[in-house]
């Protein structure tokens, strides 16, 4: 079974402060995602890498930054967290070709005070 | 612009009943559709998918059907169960290299005992 696993299931943190989400695959898949969900606005994609030190812009990139220096692990950094990046962070992977479909992690609820 | 819209937010079902989720797409390039099932507090698991070169595919109690004409897809769950209960996404592919995935805003899915 795919694994993905994220650092952290729930994190306060006060406005301004650098924030690192980490996830990490097991399953030596290509691509990487990471995600905000928000009631009534779905899965919105922040930023995506489909290798190592690749990374591409996804819908709402302003405020984050991402690092892929391994394959198996892809972090989300908030350079300067604000109130409005509180939300539910999902990290997901995918083997890519003509697997589409992507296995996510359990996600990080994140509060900035 | 949303690609992929639920316009439904909720839905409520009764238990042996059926479950129909809808779900339209605008961009005529998606060739791969997928449903996800997300409890409270976890990520979303990968549930049944379709390709568009198929206009229909069955996987136990669930069923998803695509009209391609109409740029629309459905969920059947026959029969509802209690367990069910929770928020689907629907989500297409296709038109990046990476595998990208758009998803629709959710719907909320209860099935009432």
């Amino acid at each position: 079974d795919v694994k993905v696993t994220q650092s952290s299931r729930y994190l306060v943190k006060r406005t301004g402060e650098k924030v690192f989400l980490e996830c990490v695959q097991d399953m030596d898949h290509e691509n990487m995602f990471w995600y905000r969900q928000d009631p009534g606005l779905g899965l919105r994609l922040i930023y995506f890498s489909y290798d190592v030190k690749m990374k591409e812009k996804g819908d709402i990139p302003e405020g984050y930054s991402v690092s892929r220096e391994k394959k198996e692990r892809f972090s989300l950094i908030l350079e300067s967290a604000s109130t409005n990046q509180t939300s539910m962070y999902l990290c997901a992977s995918s083997l890519g070709g003509e697997e589409v479909w992507q296995y996510f992690g359990p996600g990080t609820r994140l509060l900035v005070l | 612009d949303q690609q992929v819209k639920q316009n439904s937010p909720s839905l409520s079902v009764q238990e042996g009943r059926i479950s129909i989720l809808n779900c339209d797409y605008t961009n005529s390039m998606f060739d791969y559709f997928l449903w996800y099932k997300k409890y409270p507090a976890e990520g979303p698991t990968f549930l049944i998918s379709i390709s568009s070169i198929k206009d229909k595919n069955e996987d136990g109690r669930f069923t998803v059907f695509l009209n391609k004409s109409a740029k629309h897809l459905s969920l059947h769950i026959v029969p509802s169960q209690p367990g069910d209960s929770a928020v689907y996404f629907c989500a297409a592919s296709g038109i990046t290299g990476a595998n990208n995935l758009f998803f629709g805003t959710g719907t909320r899915l209860t099935v009432i005992p």
